[in-house]
């Protein structure tokens, strides 16, 4: 079992859709990221979580920490947000950096 | 753009070959970390670099190496090329210790091993 599993590995809805993203993980963390990757391979980071829920433009990011669970919100969904988008997180222990990923979650918006 | 800068975009070479990717961090960063991203494996983290000196280590296989140089640039030297080893290699820098929640990634060095 990966120790970060996303769902839905795709997903395919039309414009304007309310979009959700789940990833869960099995290991004790400090951080969890929100990653976008576009079709040209470029990734940009959208969020860095440790609790609570952050909020930026269209894109909204919960995280549970007791569940171990993430997710990230698409409101009013564009073509434009067709995307991987991947979750990583960032282990419990002092000065380990290594981020762990999701295997992705591929969003088509069709207009 | 990133300000990370990823050098060469695409790189085709056969197997048993070496090859060298390099990156250079946003102006400020002292961190630069590695990540593979393969079809079969999705993305992995590599290495860190802060400041010169190796800070993290992840699933770097022993015929692949890395350093940062004093101005902060970083090589990633892949040797012994293998099928396998195709895939994206990405750098991310940050200022500190941590990808935080400014973290900045290259657009990536596409290897294909033939």
């Amino acid at each position: 079992k990966n120790e970060v599993e996303q769902s839905p590995q795709n997903l395919t809805a039309q414009e304007g859709e309310f979009i959700t993203i789940n990833c869960s993980y099995s290991v004790g963390i400090s951080a969890l990221h929100w990653l976008q990757q576009h079709p040209g391979g470029g990734i940009v980071s959208l969020f860095m979580l440790s609790s609570g829920k952050k909020k930026h433009g269209r894109l909204i990011a919960t995280i549970n920490i007791q569940e171990k669970h993430s997710s990230l919100h698409i409101t009013a969904s564009h073509p434009r947000d067709s995307a991987v988008y991947i979750c990583a997180v960032r282990g419990s222990n002092f000065g380990n950096e290594k981020l762990t990923f999701g295997t992705g979650t591929r969003l088509t918006i069709i207009p | 753009d990133s300000g990370v800068t990823q050098t060469p975009k695409h790189l085709i070479t056969a197997t048993g070959q070496r090859v060298t990717l390099r990156c250079s961090p946003r102006s400020g960063d002292l961190s630069v970390y590695w990540y593979q991203q393969s079809l079969d494996q999705g993305l992995q983290f590599l290495i860190q670099y802060y400041n010169g000196e190796e800070r993290a280590k992840g699933n770097i296989l022993e015929r692949f190496s890395a350093q940062q140089f004093p101005d902060l640039h970083s090589e990633l030297n892949l040797s012994s090329l293998e099928l396998g080893d195709s895939a994206l290699y990405f750098c991310a820098s940050s200022v500190g210790f941590s990808l935080g929640t400014e973290a900045f990634f290259g657009q990536g060095t596409r290897l294909t091993v033939v």
